[in-house]
């Protein structure tokens, strides 16, 4: 079954490093994503890996998939109160169009 | 590039009435997705236009809920006898068609909907 599941929220200090994680139930994903919501906002693609990479970094984005144990992780060097929003986990499959499950979202809260 | 466009922001509907939403893609994007989130979660696939055919429909796309994409460009998605749970986000997301690369899907800011 198709299932994404990731924690509810996450509080961090300014300038400290954040660690997003989430877990897929389905090993035929092809590719998996990092949306971000704002207030209001629809979804942000900030980056995406495919699934036989293990690692892949966009300048303060570091993505990490353990394929072994489904589990994909973002983590957010040097956070900034500009970070704060609901970060998405999402999983797509190779059936010839992107059809995307989602996680229920993390909420990150940055503080000074 | 204005980015995929929704319409309206927000609507304010009574329970029993019907409402429709509309999605411009990006220009050039052929694929077009409707999800619908609601408060709390992640959004959830309803339904895939290749062009102008409906390629796909999840079964939380209920008979009271229809979508169009008559000439592969715009789309629409219309709620007959909405009811309270119909309340949610709806957003649409549009992509290019290529098979060979990663496919992102970029979303518009969504129709916030609310029955009352």
């Amino acid at each position: 079954g198709e299932d994404v599941e990731q924690s509810l929220f996450l509080s961090v200090r300014e300038g400290d490093s954040s660690v997003i994680n989430c877990t897929y139930t389905d090993s035929s994903s092809t590719y998996l994503y990092w949306y971000k919501q704002e207030p209001g906002a629809g979804l942000q693609l900030l980056t995406y890996i495919f699934s036989n990479m293990d690692m892949k970094q966009d300048q303060r984005l570091t993505v990490l998939l353990n394929k072994k144990d489904k589990h994909l992780s973002l983590r957010i060097a040097d956070t900034q109160t500009g970070d704060s929003a609901i970060y998405f986990c999402a999983e797509s499959f190779s059936g010839g169009y992107n059809k995307l499950i989602f996680g229920a979202g993390t909420r990150l809260a940055v503080h000074p | 590039d204005t980015g995929v466009s929704q319409n309206p922001r927000h609507k304010i509907t009574k329970r029993g009435q019907n409402v429709t939403f509309r999605c411009d893609p990006i220009s050039e994007h052929n694929r077009l997705y409707w999800y619908r989130q609601t408060l709390g979660q992640g959004p959830e696939f309803l339904t895939y236009f290749q062009n102008e055919a409906q390629l796909e429909k999840s079964r939380l796309l209920s008979d009271r809920f229809s979508a169009e994409r008559p000439k592969g460009s715009f789309s629409t998605l219309e709620i007959q006898r909405t009811e309270q749970g119909d309340s949610a986000m709806y957003l649409c997301a549009s992509s290019p068609a290529d098979y060979a690369t990663n496919e992102k899907l970029f979303f518009g800011s969504g129709t916030q909907l609310s029955v009352l």
